[in-house]
Order: structure tokens, then C-alpha cells, then sequence
């Protein structure tokens, strides 16, 4: 248990709608990662916080995705007017001082209708 | 275009024997590379890592080896236990952790 949670763990949408992930890393983590899993592919690297300040952005991340993480503590990352091609594993991860490693949280599962 | 590949989808090996996960990237930017493993439905659990000035780093039974001149890396894991089986990524990053790209995985089993 790396001690961050992620909620929903799954998520059933109808393409079009909105959609809003929360992840909560332990306190220690001041670095906060957003990345999407597809199957059979690695995570793709979607964004990153450094506390509340958000340091850079996939070009993955098109305009209808935004990442947010008031206060440096919990993140948030929504997705409006879904696409099929949304659908996948959404993972967060969160670090500490050493950069070197990263704890994951268990994903949230997005299907797109 | 890929920058880190793991050109074996999956692997099967026999319990006790040693298992050999590799791993190639492009991007001579690199400085720190990652291994990851991950099991059905949790997120990926990290294993080791090492810096590129470094060509070798041990951890108990799971061992990295880097080679910058060919851009290659590989985790060796002895002896290899049948609770080792999962998918394996390899992931690397060139700017001190703020991006790192993974690569496709590789499913390991470890028979009993």
C-alpha cells in the first residue's frame, strides 16, 4: 500500500459528459503525477505538480483535460465532453524529495460509452 | 515514436532460474532509469532504479544493469519466485523526475 488513493476506481460515462478524478497522496509528497494506461502500453505521462504549482503538461493533454491540486494536497484531473478514445486506466502518482521514485495509486478505470 | 522499448511482450521462466527483463531507449537525454512492477488491477509498484553514472545497481534478488554506449538496460532477477510474476515497465527520465516515459512492459511468469 503506497498510501495513495484515487477515486472512483471506475468510472461508466456516455460520450459527451464530464468527468472528474480525485487523487490524495500522503502528505509527504509534495510532487504529484497524472498519467494514462492504455491496454497493453505503458503509462503516458499526462502532467506534473511540484506543491501546487503545476510544471508541465503532455502534449496529450488536450484542452479538454485540466489537472488542478489546490494547496498541494489532493489533485484533481476532469475531462469534458468525453470521447470514446478516453477510455483508459487514469494513474496518479505521487513523490517525494527524491525524485528517483514514485507511488503509484491503484487507477481509475474510464469507460466511455 | 517510442523512446523506451521493451521488445519482449512477455517472458516465462522456470521458479529458481533467472529471469532477464531488457529494456532500449533513444533518447540520449536519459540520466535516470526506472523499473517498475505492476499486478492486476493496483497501480505499478517501484523495484530499483539507477543513475546514469552508474552501471550497475543491486537491491536483494533484482539487479540493473545499464549501458549507455548502446542505450540498453536490463533487470535481472535471481532466483526468480513465482510471486514475481507480473508485468514488468521500464521507465526513464532526462529532467530530474518532472517527466518520465515508460515503456510497453513485459509480462514475466515464473512457472513453479
Amino acid at each position: 500500500d503506497t498510501g495513495v488513493s484515487q477515486n472512483p476506481r471506475h468510472k461508466i460515462t456516455k460520450r459527451g459528459q464530464n468527468v472528474t478524478f480525485r487523487c490524495d497522496p500522503i502528505s509527504e509528497h509534495n510532487r504529484l503525477y497524472w498519467y494514462r494506461q492504455t491496454l497493453g502500453q505503458g503509462p503516458e505521462f499526462l502532467t506534473y505538480f511540484q506543491n501546487e504549482a503545476q510544471l508541465e503538461k503532455s502534449r496529450l493533454l488536450s484542452d479538454r483535460f485540466s489537472a488542478e491540486r489546490p494547496k498541494g494536497s489532493f489533485s484533481t484531473l476532469e475531462i469534458q465532453r468525453t470521447e470514446q478514445g478516453d477510455s483508459a486506466m487514469y494513474l496518479c502518482a505521487g513523490g517525494g524529495s527524491s525524485y528517483n521514485e514514485q507511488f503509484f495509486g491503484p487507477g481509475t478505470r474510464l469507460t466511455v460509452l | 515514436d517510442q523512446q523506451v522499448k521493451q521488445n519482449s511482450p512477455s517472458l516465462s521462466v522456470q521458479e529458481g532460474r533467472i529471469s532477464i527483463l531488457n529494456c532500449d531507449y533513444t533518447n540520449s537525454m536519459f540520466d535516470y532509469f526506472l523499473w517498475y512492477k505492476k499486478y492486476p488491477a493496483e497501480g505499478p509498484t517501484f523495484l530499483i532504479s539507477i543513475s546514469s553514472i552508474k552501471d550497475k545497481n543491486e537491491d536483494g534478488r533484482f539487479t540493473v544493469f545499464l549501458n549507455k554506449s548502446a542505450k540498453h538496460l536490463s533487470l535481472h532477477i535471481v532466483p526468480s519466485q513465482p510471486g514475481d510474476s507480473a508485468v514488468y515497465f521500464c521507465a526513464a527520465s532526462a529532467d530530474y523526475g518532472q517527466n518520465f516515459v515508460f515503456g510497453p512492459g513485459t509480462r514475466l511468469s515464473v512457472l513453479p
